[in-house]
């Protein structure tokens, strides 16, 4: 059973730019959420989506936005990249029920300059 | 807000068992208690978790005392491939997948 596919695994952006992050959950999951894990705050939870619909949504500013497919693949969107918005992205799938465990991807390490 | 606390680091020998404590001395009668670890620039793995009872799969023991406040994380026989950051996580019903990780436990296994 493939795991949780997260892509690209690294990339450089500078200020200002916008990024769009991919996640490929685990097949017949319909949750993915997000994470951003910086040196300074640790993992923090960023949204959860489930069948396309977000479910909940952590303390991030506009800029951090996202969506689901029918597929249940995931995409979150970073615009007007700044310096602290450099950090892993970590997606993680779950079949959503309320006791099920995350999944969680590699990450997406961003650097912006 | 984390609601749990871990000691920052601790060291345990190669084939001992490793015993990671926890306190969540607010958690309520329905909140999870979960635990997952990270090596090194991985995504967070799932351990274990559990409400009341003390629960064991092929990775972990999860001991909880009886009035929930505290639990404990045991590994059996600790190996080097144990290193890594442990984070205990209490899991609040009505937010999805919304966990607080806190600092975790940093757990270095010595050869």
């Amino acid at each position: 059973k493939a795991g949780v596919t997260q892509t690209p695994r690294y990339l450089i952006k500078t200020r200002g730019q916008q990024v769009t992050l991919s996640c490929s959950p685990i097949s017949g999951h319909r949750s993915v959420s997000w994470y951003q894990q910086t040196p300074g705050q640790g993992l923090q939870f960023l949204f959860e989506y489930f069948s396309e619909t977000q479910r909940n949504k952590g303390n991030f500013p506009g800029r951090f936005s996202g969506r689901q497919f029918s597929n249940s693949r995931s995409e979150m969107n970073v615009s007007t990249l700044e310096l602290g918005d450099s950090a892993l992205y970590l997606c993680a799938s779950s079949l959503g029920t309320v006791t099920g465990e995350l999944f969680f991807g590699e990450g997406s390490r961003l650097t912006v300059l | 807000d984390a609601k749990t606390t871990q000691p920052t680091s601790m060291d345990c020998a190669e084939g001992r068992a490793a015993n990671l404590p926890c306190n969540h001395s607010t958690i309520s009668g329905n909140e999870y208690v979960y635990w997952y670890r990270q090596i090194h620039s991985q995504g967070p793995q799932y351990i274990i978790h559990g409400l009341k009872n003390n629960e064991t799969n092929e990775m972990a023991s999860l001991i909880i005392t009886e009035d929930r406040k505290s639990s404990t994380l045991i590994l059996p026989h600790a190996t080097l491939r144990d290193t890594a950051v442990y984070y205990c996580i209490v899991r609040v019903p009505n937010t999805g997948n919304q966990f607080y990780f806190g600092t975790g436990t940093s757990l270095t296994v010595i050869p």
